[in-house]
């Protein structure tokens, strides 16, 4: 099974709500990453937290780690028409080298 | 400009045939991963190559063949011993073998069995 899973699956939202996301991981991790991906496009990072910090935030970005609960979180503030996409969570294991895992994602949209 | 290329964008095979997806990168990095993404789901390795030369068996390599003969260049064979190659193909790079850091993607290519 995947390292990491997104829940919700999908979340459908007004133009200036938030949005949060959540994703949980089974191992240790070295790091956590968020990327999004737009229909039919490559993936484009967002944000990276690593296994020693707890939040970071970047522009209307913002993420949380809980090591403990092996839990993460992205939270995107004053959602735009533009944020539609899909975001995925990857982990980076201990003693992986330098490969990620991806969860299944969650297919956000945005109605303006 | 810096960056990833995938090439062809869109390919269709017959079934039975080998087909290579390119992936070229200009951003000198060492490390090189191919991905699989089925419809409504995430990504999954394939392969990977962290130095010229070498590469390893990611987590569904079964029916795929790649080679690294260059850094810059790491293309991957669909064998027609892959039994549902139809699928959403994406590579991408990073900087420092052995080290994690953010992965960047191309624009992907997206393969079609008739």
């Amino acid at each position: 099974s995947q390292q990491g899973e997104e829940d919700p699956q999908a979340l459908s939202i007004q133009e200036g709500e938030n949005a949060t996301m959540n994703c949980s991981y089974k191992t240790s991790i070295n790091n956590l990453q968020w990327y999004r991906q737009n229909s039919g496009r490559g993936l484009v990072h967002l944000i990276l937290i690593r296994s020693n910090e707890r939040e970071k935030h970047s522009g209307r970005l913002r993420v949380t780690l809980d090591t403990s609960k092996k839990s993460s979180s992205l939270l995107i503030t004053a959602s735009r028409a533009a944020d539609t996409a899909s975001y995925f969570c990857a982990t980076a294991r201990h003693n992986a080298g330098n490969m990620l895992t991806f969860g299944g994602g969650t297919r956000l949209m945005v109605k303006p | 400009d810096g960056g990833i290329t995938q090439s062809p964008k869109y390919l269709f095979r017959k079934e039975g045939q080998n087909v290579t997806l390119s992936c070229e990168q200009n951003l000198n990095h060492d490390a090189m991963y191919w991905y699989r993404q089925d419809p409504g789901q995430g990504l999954r390795l394939i392969y990977y190559s962290q130095i010229v030369n070498d590469f390893q068996k990611g987590d569904i390599a079964e029916g795929y063949s790649v080679s690294r003969e260059k850094k810059e260049s790491f293309p991957l064979t669909v064998t027609s011993a892959q039994k549902n190659p139809t699928a959403f193909y994406l590579c991408a790079s990073n900087g420092l073998a052995g080290y994690t850091d953010t992965q960047y993607f191309g624009p992907g290519t997206r393969l079609t069995v008739l």
